[in-house]
């Protein structure tokens, strides 16, 4: 079955250089959601779109940004990129049928962003 | 506010054996859903099991099976028959119906000794 694709997988950026990750969700799934992870860490939420309109927004700073196209693909742009930017950032996709609670949310493998 | 406690920050489990994750929840929604990810060394989330708030019967996936326990907010996974390939960090997740993110908890990381 198709995953949740990411790219790139691996992204190494000095300080205060811009960097943009790409999410493709499952086929047919109109949410998507970006988590960041850092290093020990729990996965925090930053932001989620559904029908490429912004639905929920948590720890995300203002550095950064992120849409959703038409084609249900979502990129987060990073800029003036910082030492704790260093994560594993996450994109996950659902089906929301009605917003019911059901819907899983399926992970991609993540990008691993390294800040120099 | 929502929140998930996961108390194990590390378990060992012989292969074979059977082992129980802990996880309890708080939320004043009532109607949520509880999942569970596994994460190995290699980074991935694999989502392993769900339940939902109002589901009468425990979940099970295999393996795993869900012991919930709504009067008491917990959410356990138990993990049956362990292999070595078990061995990885699990997180509890859990989300609201007012809302769409997921809140993990601060996770589990299990080995199976051979």
């Amino acid at each position: 079955a198709a995953g949740v694709i990411q790219s790139p997988r691996h992204l190494i950026k000095e300080k205060r250089e811009t960097a943009t990750l790409k999410c493709y969700p499952i086929p047919r799934h109109d949410t998507v959601y970006w988590y960041q992870q850092g290093p020990g860490q729990d996965p925090q939420f930053l932001i989620s779109f559904y029908e490429k309109m912004q639905s929920d927004k948590g720890s995300i700073p203002d550095r950064f940004s992120a849409q959703q196209f038409s084609d249900y693909h979502s990129e987060l742009n990073m800029s003036s990129l910082e030492l704790g930017d260093s994560a594993l950032y996450f994109c996950a996709s659902s089906f929301l049928r009605g917003g019911y609670s059901t819907d899983t949310q399926y992970f991609g493998p993540g990008t691993r962003l390294t800040v120099l | 506010a929502q929140k998930i406690t996961q108390t194990q920050p590390g378990m060992f489990v012989q292969e074979k054996e059977a082992v129980t994750l802990d996880c309890t929840y708080d939320t004043s929604d009532p109607s949520y859903g509880l999942f569970w990810y596994k994460q190995p060394s290699s980074g991935e989330m694999i989502f392993l099991i769900y339940q939902g708030s109002y589901d009468q019967q425990n979940a099970t996936e295999g393996r795993y099976s869900l012991n919930f326990q709504k009067a008491r907010k917990s959410a356990n996974l138990v993990i049956s028959a362990s292999q070595l390939g078990d061995s990885a960090m699990y997180f509890c997740a859990m989300r609201v119906f007012t809302g769409n993110q997921f809140y993990f908890g601060t996770g589990t990381s299990l080995t199976v000794i051979p």
